[in-house]
């Protein structure tokens, strides 16, 4: 069996602090790990993903997520928060066995103050 | 490149009446994949198609069925509607050419039809 638990469901950081969210999944096998976000109304959108080449996976929109095996975690960072990083960010984990083994995350809804 | 499409946008029905949606995937995509999202629930995987065969498929109620057509388009159909139904259906597509268990394909995402049953 397999699971993705995002920590926080809300996150608040002021514009140009540091952005944190947080991922951690279990797996039987080695597995693929995404992070999307979701503006309102909006569909979405792969920011990175995790395929086993590399710990550390630089995302679009200046995100990246590290990969720590010991920790079984797949954090989402940023260094400097943009007002339009608000919205919300799934955390997916995906095994072998076909589409039925991708697992999403509840989401975190990440705020900006500006 | 048009992105995933996804229509109607929003839509009413009342309980019992039965549903289709459709979605458009990118050109070249041959995956179409379709998600059901709730405030309760999250997202969850209904059913994945690829050229016109379905692959893979959540742990649905057989109320909920697909197709898929020759030009990948994809159609989702929810018969019997009950208030629970009430969500946000994403669809998605990928190239899919790697095999039914190659689950880290990017996927491209529609904006998605907002279904609400009364």
């Amino acid at each position: 069996a397999q699971s993705v638990t995002q920590l926080d469901s809300h996150v608040s950081v002021s514009e140009g602090t540091p952005v944190l969210l947080r991922c951690n999944y279990s797996s039987s096998y080695s597995p693929s790990l995404f992070w999307y976000v979701q503006h309102p109304n909006k569909g979405l959108q792969l920011l990175l993903k995790y395929t086993s080449a590399a710990t550390l996976v630089k995302g679009i929109n200046g995100f990246e997520a590290e990969f720590k095996k010991s920790e079984t975690s797949f954090h989402l960072t940023k260094p400097s928060a943009h007002m339009s990083d608000a919205a919300e960010y799934f955390c997916v984990v995906s095994g072998a066995g076909g589409y039925q083994k991708v697992t999403f995350g509840t989401g975190t809804k990440l705020q900006v103050i500006p | 490149k048009a992105g995933v499409t996804q229509t109607p946008r929003y839509l009413i029905k009342t309980r019992g009446q039965q549903v289709t949606l459709s979605c458009s995937p990118i050109s070249g995509h041959r995956s179409v994949s379709w998600y059901q999202q709730t405030p309760g629930q999250g997202l969850q995987f209904l059913f994945e198609y690829f050229s016109e065969t379905q692959r893979n498929k959540g742990n649905f109620p057989g109320r909920f069925s697909g197709r898929q057509f020759s030009n990948s388009r994809s159609e989702m159909n929810v018969s019997t509607l009950e208030l629970g139904d009430s969500a946000l259906y994403l669809c998605a597509s990928s190239l899919g050419g790697r095999g039914p268990n190659a689950t880290n394909e990017k996927l491209f995402f529609g904006s998605g039809t907002q279904l609400s049953v009364l």
